[in-house]
Formats: C-alpha cells, structure tokens, sequence
C-alpha cells in the first residue's frame, strides 16, 4: 500500500524558520519531490531528493532519509508570500507521483 | 522540464453537462497524467493516459465520467461529462518528463451549479 503523512496545518512567524516533515510507506521508492501550492493555483516543483541527505536550494533545504522513510522540507527567513500548501510526493518510477495531502503554512506578522 | 499549456483555465457548467479539458505539452512525453484536487483535498489521480491505447483509470473512476483522448505524444484531453456539483474540482494534467519535476498544467477550476 501507499501512505504518506504530513501535518494538516502550521503556523509560523515571518523571518522564522519552519520544517515540514513527511514520513512515507510506499511499494516502490525512487525520490521524493515537494511541491508548493498557492490557493487556486497548481504545484509547483520545489525539490526534489534521491539520495540521503540535505539538499540545500536558497531559503528552501530538503532532507531524505531512505532508512526511516523520513523528509523534511526547511524554509528560512520565512515571508508572507510563503503562505501556501506544501505537498510531499514519492515517485516510484515511471509512474504517477502519489501525494500526501499536503500542508498549509501560514506565514504570520 | 516541459511547458504544459492546460485550458480553460476555469469554468461554471451548469448540471448535467460536459467539459472538455485540454492539454497541450511543448515536447513529446510518453504518458500524461489527469489528477483531481477537491476542495482543501490534495491531489487525486483520475487515470494515466497512454498514446495509441485506452487511459488506465484508478478506482474510483470510470471511463463513461471522465473520457480521456490520447492522439498524440503532445496532447491529452479529459471530458467531465454528465456533471454534478460534486464534481467541482480543479482539475490538473501532468507529465512525466525525466526525473525531475513532474510539470503540471495551469489547472482547471470547474464549478457546477
């Protein structure tokens, strides 16, 4: 079976930072992506992970660990504009991304 | 990646209708992929669409609601037919260019009254 869990909601304040973790249990593994998603708009690609480890994009880091079926998503210096839905997808191989049902940050004053 | 041009980019169909999405990738692609994003939902897959063959449709939907054409390695549509208010959605096409980044189509805002 699939399953990919991430937190509903979170909440932080502008110039922090926040993680946003996604745990996987899936039957194939070849990466994992994370997407943003402004209301009323569609994904967009942020990330994407193969190998263990962190990978580091401007304000935007991504982290995977294979072992534990583990991500994160890092965002620093938080701004208003970073109020969105952030989705968590695995890949599996030529196949249809499977979404978590994704997190909504909101970026406060 | 690839560019993908989806339209209309938003519609209000009156119950019982049809709409045709389409889809329109800037290179060729083996398959393309129609999702469903239901209100605060995450994204659902409809069914993948292959070139020169039937689209596969995951459970829950079936080919008579939601018809898919293939007819080239650049283009897909998705017809929404005999539509009901449960079937406001936004509806998204994606492709499967390399290993990087999935694109998405601009999305499909469908209302139904």
């Amino acid at each position: 079976g699939q399953n990919i869990d991430q937190p509903t909601e979170m909440t932080a304040t502008e110039g922090a930072i926040v993680q946003i973790n996604c745990t996987y249990q899936t039957s194939g593994f070849n990466g994992l992506f994370w997407y943003q998603q402004h209301a009323g708009e569609a994904p967009t690609f942020l990330s994407y992970n193969v190998l263990d480890g962190l990978e580091e994009k401007g304000r935007f880091s991504s982290f995977l660990s294979r072992s534990k079926g583990y991500s994160y998503l890092l965002l620093k210096e938080l701004q208003m504009k970073d109020s969105a839905s952030y989705l968590c997808a695995v890949y599996s191989g030529n196949t249809p991304l499977v979404f978590g049902k994704g997190t909504r940050l909101s970026v406060i004053a | 990646s690839a560019v993908i041009s989806q339209k209309p980019s938003r519609d209000i169909c009156q119950r019982g209708t049809s709409l045709t999405i389409q889809c329109q990738v800037d290179s060729q692609v083996t398959m393309m992929f129609w999702y469903r994003q239901q209100p605060g939902q995450s994204l659902t897959l409809i069914a993948t669409a292959n070139q020169g063959s039937e689209a596969t449709y995951e459970s829950g939907f079936v080919i008579d609601k939601f018809p898919i054409s293939r007819p080239n390695l650049t283009f897909s549509t998705l017809t929404v037919s005999n539509m009901s208010p449960e079937d406001s959605s936004i509806y998204l096409c994606s492709d499967t260019t390399a290993n990087y980044g999935y694109t998405f189509g601009s999305g499909t805002r469908l209302t139904v009254v």
